[in-house]
């Protein structure tokens, strides 16, 4: 059974900075894994999917690695701007040949004007 | 596309009361997955479907949880009767394939007295 952890739970840093949030999971035997967004009361936003085959994406300020070996990967957020404010969740599929996946519990950002 | 739908967006019951939840998928999305997202236990699958069909119900908590997908185009989470430990935010998500890019709903909030 696939587990996932997000460190850190909570971020809160200055307007313009650089900054990782990091997941880690049990299972390497994985086909992809995904990064969200979720703003408060709403639903989650797909911000960059990995394939298994894939060292890393890109998508604007947005860099997600995978480091499959070491059950790691980071997404790094270049310049931070206040609107990049919310949590930050990690997915991977749930083990075992199984669709449908397994979330980290997110670190919460806070990108302070 | 208007995205994944989902009705109601609130929903407060009282305790022993039936509650259905209701998903529309993104048009031609082939897999559909039911999660429920709370502050201890972060977001959880509970069911999912290809082509109409569940595939794996694990995740369903009780039997008082029951999920139908009649078309490609609709699905009801049901709950019945409803317990106070019920309450979360239930998402819809839907994907081309059981292992691409999943598309979430709003979610419902359900309360439950």
């Amino acid at each position: 059974k696939q587990e996932v952890t997000q460190i850190p739970a909570a971020l809160s840093v200055p307007e313009g900075e650089n900054l990782v949030l990091n997941c880690s999971f049990t299972d390497s035997a994985i086909y992809n894994l995904q990064w969200f967004r979720q703003d408060p009361g709403k639903g989650l936003t797909s911000l960059l999917l990995i394939q298994s085959s894939q060292r890393e994406q890109t998508s604007g300020r947005l860099n997600a690695s995978l480091d499959k070996s070491s059950g790691r990967s980071t997404l790094y957020i270049a310049a931070s701007q206040p609107g990049d404010s919310a949590t930050y969740l990690c997915a991977l599929p749930r083990g075992g040949g199984a669709d449908g996946l397994t979330f980290g519990k997110g670190t919460h950002l806070i990108i302070q004007p | 596309d208007a995205g994944v739908i989902q009705s109601p967006r609130h929903e407060v019951t009282e305790m022993g009361q039936e509650v259905t939840l209701r998903c529309k998928p993104i048009s031609g999305h082939n897999s559909l997955f039911w999660y429920r997202q709370t502050m201890m236990r972060g977001l959880e699958l509970l069911i999912y479907f290809n082509n109409n069909v569940p595939i794996d119900d694990s995740g369903m908590p009780e039997d008082r949880f029951s999920a139908k997908m009649p078309n490609a185009s609709f699905s009801t989470l049901k709950i019945q009767p409803s317990e106070p430990r019920d309450s979360a935010v239930y998402f819809c998500a839907s994907s081309f394939g059981g292992r691409d890019t999943q598309y979430f709903g709003p979610g419902t909030r359900l309360t439950v007295l």
